[in-house]
């Protein structure tokens, strides 16, 4: 089993370009969130979903929108990036009930 | 809302000491955990608390968890340099949601 996996690890946007954060788990996980972390600083929650087709928001929503087509994927948009985006972004996924898993990260970087 | 608070940020100890990390929550929380970071890396589990009075123990780590006094402690047993990372604490679980909050984080850094 990979895990979860993010992609990509390491990304630099202009303020007002947009991307997609992936992520991946092949746990057959029902549970995937999205988190943000900045420098000093613990984990916020961006959004979660708890299955296909359900997603909610987290703590700090502002600027993201997510999906959750297929169990396996649950991708994070950013919109319209702004240096307040600059973080650590990590997915992670539980099977209801339990401990989370995260994944490697994605550092983004906007200028 | 679910607050988490941990203490102290900063952790300088040297190897052989023993020491301990405090986690506070606000409110009820179903479950605690705790999580390990490396520089640059991604957290790693260690811990899940599910109960009051529950310790667990891995290797020179132990943590346990006091519901009534909303507190969950990691204590570190005869410290050596490969402990030498940031701890988190992170409470969720209220009303059968998987929403996790994390305290700030213990940098523990372990000198020879």
């Amino acid at each position: 089993n990979a895990g979860v996996t993010q992609t990509p690890k390491f990304r630099i946007l202009k303020i007002g370009q947009s991307m997609t954060l992936q992520c991946a788990q092949d746990m057959n996980h029902n549970y995937m969130y999205w988190y943000r972390q900045d420098p000093g600083m613990g984990l916020k929650l961006i959004y979660y979903s708890v299955g296909a087709g359900i997603t909610d928001k987290g703590e700090v929503p502002n600027g993201y929108n997510v999906s959750r087509s297929t169990t396996e994927d649950f991708p994070l948009r950013l919109e319209l990036a702004a240096p307040s985006q600059t973080s650590v972004y990590f997915c992670a996924s539980s099977y209801s009930g339990t401990e989370q898993f995260f994944g490697p990260g994605t550092r983004l970087t906007v200028l | 809302e679910l607050k988490v608070e941990q203490n102290p940020l900063f952790l300088s100890m040297q190897e052989g000491k023993n020491y301990t990390i405090y986690c506070n929550y606000s409110t009820t929380s179903d479950r605690l955990y705790w999580y390990r970071q490396d520089p640059g890396k991604s957290l790693e589990s260690l811990f899940v608390l599910l109960s009051n009075g529950a310790v667990k123990q891995e290797g020179r780590l132990m943590a346990s968890l006091d519901t009534k006094a909303r507190l969950s402690t990691l204590h570190i047993t005869a410290a050596v340099h490969d402990l030498s990372a940031t701890y988190f604490c992170a409470g969720g679980g209220q009303g059968g949601s998987e929403k996790l909050v994390f305290g700030k984080g213990t940098k523990l850094t372990v000198n020879p």
